[in-house]
C-alpha cells in the first residue's frame, strides 16, 4: 500500500529533551516536507526537500533540524523542544520536485512539549 | 508576503444542497491548485487539483480555476453530512529559489440533515 508513515503518532515529553520524528514513503516520492498546523493558522511548512540534494526552510523554520539522506525518509529533529513547538505535525510526499502533482500526507504526530 | 485566503466559515448548508467554497491567490506565477478536505485530527486528504483555467468535475466536485482573478472555487453538488469537514486550498509557489505549496487556512463546511 502507498503511503506516507510518520512515528510515533502522539508523544508527550519535556522542554530541553531532543527529540526525533520520522517520516518514510514508500512511492519513490522526489518531494517531501513537514508542516506543522496550529488551530487559526492552517498549515505552516517547516522545511522541504526536493530531493535527496536539495533541502531547504519552509516558513517556520526555527527551532528544527531536517535530513534527506535516502529518498525514503526525511525525519524532523527537535533538539531543544520548548513549548511553543507543541502541535500537530505532518509529514507530506510528491512525486515530481516542483509541486506540479498532489501531495501525500502522513496520519500525523501530535507533539505535547511540557 | 504570498498568500492564500479562504472564509474561514462556518458554512452551513442543508442536506442535498451546493456548496460553494471559494479561495483567492496572490502569487501569479502559481501553476498547480489542489483542494484538500480535512476531518477534525485528521491529515488532509486530496478532493480535486486542478491546473488550467476553466472546470473540472468529479463526481459530486467541481473545482474551477481562474488565473486572471486569481480565483479558485470548489463546489459540492448533493452535500451530504459526510462532507462536514473543513477544505483546504492549496497553491504551489515557485517564485525566485522558492518550491513550495501554500495553504489557506481553511473553511469550515457544516452539512445539516
Amino acid at each position: 500500500e502507498a503511503q506516507v508513515t510518520q512515528n510515533p503518532r502522539y508523544l508527550i515529553t519535556v522542554t530541553g529533551k531532543k527529540l526525533t520524528v520520522t517520516c518514510s514513503q514508500n512511492m519513490n516520492h522526489e518531494y517531501m516536507s513537514w508542516y506543522r498546523q496550529d488551530p487559526g493558522l492552517g498549515l505552516r511548512q517547516i522545511y522541504y526537500s526536493m530531493n535527496v540534494e536539495v533541502t531547504d526552510k519552509g516558513d517556520v523554520p526555527e527551532g528544527y533540524k531536517v535530513s534527506r539522506k535516502e529518498k525514503r525518509n526525511f525525519p524532523l529533529i527537535l533538539e531543544s523542544p520548548s513549548p511553543n513547538q507543541t502541535s500537530l505535525y505532518f509529514c507530506a510526499s510528491s512525486p515530481g520536485q516542483y509541486l506540479n502533482q498532489p501531495q501525500h500526507f502522513g496520519d500525523g504526530t501530535r507533539l505535547s512539549i511540557l | 508576503q504570498k498568500e492564500v485566503e479562504q472564509n474561514s466559515g462556518p458554512l452551513s448548508v442543508p442536506e442535498g444542497a451546493i456548496a460553494s467554497l471559494n479561495c483567492t491567490y496572490s502569487d501569479r506565477v502559481s501553476q498547480s491548485f489542489f483542494w484538500y478536505r480535512q476531518y477534525s485530527g485528521k491529515s488532509p486528504e486530496l478532493i480535486m487539483s486542478i491546473y488550467s483555467n476553466g472546470d473540472k468535475e468529479d463526481g459530486r466536485f467541481t473545482a474551477q480555476l481562474n488565473k486572471a482573478s486569481q480565483y479558485v472555487s470548489l463546489l459540492i453538488r448533493d452535500s451530504q453530512p459526510s462532507d462536514s469537514a473543513t477544505y483546504l486550498c492549496a497553491v504551489n509557489s515557485l517564485g525566485g529559489a522558492t518550491n513550495k505549496l501554500i495553504f489557506g487556512t481553511g473553511t469550515l463546511l457544516a452539512v445539516q440533515p
